[in-house]
């Protein structure tokens, strides 16, 4: 079984700030992960997702994330966030012959001016 | 172009009343899925059509009704909701159900549902 656990429900910051947000995995296969970003009243947008080849993934608008196979993490982090970043960003993994995105709770991140 | 649609954006509807949600995409997907997500928590689950065909129900109750049509289109009938079910429901697509670099689940902009 697969789990993933987002260490922080809410991280406030102010803005250019730089901010991480955690997220550490559990599987016994190989994994895909994945953040996902949900604005306000709004869908799932995806972020960034690692598959394979570097560890090191970049989203368009300034956000990366590494993943880190000892570790278990795929932490996302941005050295200057925006007000317009604020929004619920989800982790999620999946894998193997496992159909299903396992999502983390999900880190409410709010930007402050 | 990556990109899942819903209609309708908002919808109230009476616990006696039938409606129905509709999802739609144009990536040549052939993995459709239905989600719930309620407030201040992650998507949920419901269901998942692989190819046209209902692969997977996440025990959701009957009065959830999926059906894929064809491969672009997935509908979610409703009939006879409780209150609890009010939630904002979102469709996703992917290459197929499973897999390396086919496991990207693309999701649309959700239905807010209301049930009085």
């Amino acid at each position: 079984a697969q789990s993933v656990t987002q260490l922080d429900s809410q991280v406030p910051v102010f803005e250019e700030a730089p901010v991480e947000l955690r997220c550490n995995y559990s599987s016994s296969v190989s994994v895909y992960l994945f953040w996902y970003v949900q604005y306000p009243n709004q869908g799932l947008q995806l972020l960034l997702k690692y598959l394979s080849g570097s560890t090191l993934v970049k989203s368009i608008n300034g956000f990366e994330a590494e993943f880190n196979k000892s570790q278990t993490s795929f932490h996302l982090r941005k050295p200057s966030v925006h007000i317009s970043d604020t929004a619920e960003y989800f982790c999620a993994v999946s894998g193997g012959s496992n159909y299903k995105l396992t999502f983390g709770k999900g880190t409410l991140l709010t930007v402050n001016p | 172009d990556t990109e899942v649609t819903q209609t309708p954006k908002h919808l109230v509807m009476g616990m006696t009343n039938k409606k129905s949600l509709k999802c739609e995409q144009h990536m040549g997907h052939r993995a459709m899925y239905w989600y719930k997500q309620k407030a201040k928590k992650p998507p949920e689950l419901m269901f998942v059509y692989s190819y046209e065909k209902l692969s997977i129900n996440e025990s959701v109750p009957s009065r959830f009704s999926p059906e894929c049509p064809n491969s672009s289109l997935l509908n979610l009938h409703l009939h006879a909701l409780q209150p609890e079910d009010s939630a904002l429901y979102l469709c996703a697509s992917s290459q197929v159900m499973g897999g390396e670099n086919t496991d990207t689940q693309y999701f649309g902009p959700g239905t807010r549902l209301t049930v009085l």
